[in-house]
């Protein structure tokens, strides 16, 4: 049990839909990142969310957003899929904003057909 | 040209030889993670080092901030090492996790 748990493990969806991906961090961490891998990009940080609020922003689409939420747990939501937006999507979590070791949950892999 | 060169790209080796990848990287970082990623795709964070060296039983991670290099090190190699293993920087400025990566080193340790 890594700490930190993702939902669903697997998501097979169609272009154009829209979904969510969920994130609990490990008990106690504030931050939590969000990361895509997909095999022309390779790993991609995404957003970092910090006890509720937006701390930083990577390579994010504008059909992407994300939010945590007061209990701490993240969701990630992708709209119009796209192809290319099949990947691993990781959340990771960290106990400080200034991060250290991180924590990486299983991901959630995506297949946009 | 990539921001995080990673050297070899693969690697193979034999139970029990000692291991070296590098790390190379071209912008200003606040520190460096070294993350392992196993075949099922699961990935840990081995270390994440800003100065000097780190080692934590078999591993040794080792930076030098002036020459903008890391290297990560493994003893007496097993096959349960086997992985990729990704230089991961932290931009200067940025958050700790807000990460930039190299593409990984395929290590492949046989018995």
């Amino acid at each position: 049990d890594s700490g930190v748990t993702q939902t669903p493990k697997h998501l097979i969806t169609a272009t154009g839909q829209r979904v969510t991906l969920r994130c609990s961090p490990r008990s106690g961490d504030l931050s939590v990142y969000w990361y895509q891998q997909s095999l022309d990009q390779g790993l991609q940080f995404l957003i970092q969310y910090y006890n509720g609020e937006e701390r930083a922003k990577g390579n994010i689409l504008e059909r992407f957003s994300a939010q945590q939420f007061p209990d701490l747990h993240s969701e990630l939501n992708l709209s119009s899929l796209e192809l290319g937006d099949s990947a691993l999507y990781f959340c990771a979590s960290s106990v400080v904003l200034a991060g250290g070791r991180m924590l990486f949950g299983p991901g959630t892999r995506l297949t946009v057909l | 040209k990539n921001e995080v060169e990673q050297s070899p790209q693969n690697l193979t080796a034999q139970e029990g030889e000692f291991i070296t990848i590098n790390c190379s990287y071209s912008v200003g970082i606040s520190a460096l993670h070294w993350l392992q990623q196993h075949p099922g795709g699961g990935i840990v964070s081995l270390f994440m080092l800003s100065s000097g060296k780190k080692k934590h039983g078999r591993l040794i991670a080792t930076i030098n901030i002036q020459e903008k290099h890391s290297s990560l090190h493994i003893t007496a190699s097993h096959p349960r090492d086997s992985a990729v293993y990704i230089c991961a920087p932290s931009i200067y400025g940025g958050s700790q996790g807000n990460l930039i990566f190299g593409k990984g080193t395929k290590l492949s340790v046989k018995p």
